[in-house]
């Protein structure tokens, strides 16, 4: 079974600019999440879809959002970058009918966002 | 709100010997507790999680955690390293009821020297 996919793995934008981040989950799996890493804050929640809906909300500007449309497949998109958005965005697939996020959540390899 | 808080941001330990991960956790309610890990370049891995019953519980690759809540603790524990298990190892939480995600800890590097 193949895993969780992201694309693409590596993009580099200029501030003001806007950026789409796709993740593809585990076949089956109905529930995405997005989570950003960076060395100074770690590790965030940033939002969670189930059904084409979102579930769970992190605490993170409105310039974040995101989509799932009916196959699963999951897209976040950032508008008007800023310098501080550079980071590794980690996208996570859950099996479950209910979708809950303590169901194992399974992560793909990341898309490393660099902002100049 | 929920909080997890890693003691040790970065652990060396030599190869085949014992290394405990700490954790501890803060919340007013119930929470499920992960231990998960992430390699280079790579996303992350479950290694383990608790949800109830028996408190001390195993994961992959040999490790295993124990919930003790009156600590509100959940330290990982391995009885003997390998080279392989170099990584970055983060531990998280999340509340059984309402609003579900994963709040994560700083992370603590270990890395094991030959």
């Amino acid at each position: 079974k193949a895993g969780v996919t992201q694309t693409p793995r590596y993009l580099i934008k200029t501030r003001g600019q806007q950026v789409t981040l796709s993740c593809s989950p585990i076949s089956g799996h109905r529930s995405v999440s997005w989570y950003q890493q960076t060395p100074g804050q770690g590790l965030q929640f940033l939002f969670e879809y189930f059904s084409e809906t979102q579930r769970n909300k992190g605490n993170f500007p409105g310039r974040f959002s995101g989509r799932q449309f009916s196959n699963s497949r999951s897209e976040m998109n950032v508008s008007t970058l800023e310098l501080g958005d550079s980071a590794l965005y980690l996208c996570a697939s859950s099996s479950g009918t209910s979708g809950s996020l303590y169901n194992e959540q399974f992560f793909g390899p990341g898309t490393r966002l660099t902002v100049l | 709100a929920q909080s997890v808080t890693q003691l040790d941001s970065q652990v060396p330990v030599f190869e085949e010997a014992p290394v405990e991960l700490r954790c501890n956790y803060s919340s007013s309610v119930s929470v499920y507790l992960f231990w998960y890990v992430q390699y280079p370049n790579q996303g992350l891995q479950l290694l383990l999680k608790y949800l109830s019953g028996s408190t001390l519980v195993k994961g992959i690759n040999g490790f295993e955690a124990e919930f003790n809540k009156s600590q509100t603790s959940f330290h990982l524990r391995k009885p003997s390293v390998h080279i392989s298990d170099t990584a970055e190892y983060f531990c998280a939480v999340t509340l059984i009821q309402g609003a579900q995600k994963l709040v994560f800890g700083q992370g603590t590097r270990l890395t094991i020297n030959p």
